[in-house]
C-alpha cells in the first residue's frame, strides 16, 4: 500500500465550478499536510499547509484535514483557468534529521473557460 | 534572478556521458534538496543538505553524486546513467529543514 494515494485525474471542471481535490494516507504519524500546484514545465509551488487536523482557509482555496479518516482535501471556488494545473498533496511527520515529505502522485486539474 | 534556479533545462545524454546539473538558491536559505519526478510517480526525495552537510540520502545509486559547496549551490554529477534515469529532476531549498521549500522549475534528463 502506498503512504499517500492520489487520483491522478485528469478532472475538467467549466469555469466558475466548485473543485475538490483528495488524497488519503496510511501513516497516523503525519502531522504536517501540504498542497503543491506545478503548472506544466514548471516546479511545484506551496499554495498551502495545515498543521493536525481542521481547516485553512486563503482566498478561493481552502485545505481541509480530517486526521480520523486519514484524509485531506483542498476545495477551490470560483475555479480559473488560470487554476489548470497538476495540484500534489504531501506531508510529513514533525522533527527527526528532516522534514522528508511524502507526496501524492498528482491531479492533473484542467478548468474549461 | 530570484528564487531556485537550475540548468540546464533540457539535457540529452548517453549513457557513458557524464554530466552535472546545477542549481543556485537567492532565498538565503541553508537547506537543499534533490528530488527525482517521473510519469505518473510522487516525486522522491534523493538527497538533502543543510548547512553543506549531506543529512539524507536516500538509498540513491551511486552513479548519482551529489555537491554542496555553499549554502546557496547544489550540484548533481551524473555518470554511466540508465535510461529509466530520464526524468524531471528539481531542486527545492528551505529556510533550515523547514517544511516549506521552495522548487526550481527543473531539468529534463533525457537518457538515450
Amino acid at each position: 500500500q502506498k503512504e499517500v494515494e492520489q487520483d491522478p485525474g485528469p478532472l475538467s471542471v467549466p469555469e466558475g465550478a466548485i473543485v475538490s481535490l483528495n488524497c488519503t494516507y496510511s501513516n497516523s504519524a503525519f502531522q504536517y499536510f501540504m498542497w503543491y500546484r506545478q503548472y506544466s514545465r514548471k516546479g511545484p509551488e506551496l499554495l498551502m499547509y495545515t498543521y493536525s487536523s481542521g481547516n485553512k482557509e486563503d482566498g478561493r482555496f481552502t485545505a481541509q484535514v480530517d486526521k480520523s479518516s486519514k484524509y485531506i482535501s483542498l476545495f477551490i471556488r470560483d475555479s480559473q483557468p488560470s487554476d489548470s494545473a497538476t495540484y500534489l498533496c504531501a506531508m510529513t511527520t514533525p522533527g527527526g534529521a528532516t522534514n522528508k515529505l511524502i507526496f501524492g502522485t498528482g491531479t492533473l486539474l484542467a478548468v474549461q473557460p | 534572478e530570484t528564487g531556485v534556479t537550475q540548468t540546464p533545462r533540457h539535457l540529452v545524454m548517453g549513457m557513458t556521458n557524464k554530466k552535472s546539473l546545477k542549481c543556485e538558491q537567492h532565498l538565503g536559505h541553508n537547506a537543499m534538496y534533490w528530488y527525482k519526478q517521473s510519469a505518473k510517480k510522487p516525486l522522491e526525495l534523493m538527497f538533502v543538505y543543510n548547512f553543506k552537510e549531506q543529512t539524507e540520502n536516500n538509498s540513491v545509486p551511486s552513479r548519482f553524486s551529489p555537491e554542496c559547496p555553499n549554502s546557496s549551490h547544489l550540484f548533481l554529477h551524473l555518470h554511466t546513467l540508465q535510461p529509466e534515469d530520464s526524468a524531471l529532476y528539481l531542486c527545492a531549498s528551505s529556510p533550515g529543514l523547514a517544511i516549506e521549500q521552495y522548487f526550481g522549475p527543473g531539468t529534463r534528463l533525457t537518457v538515450t
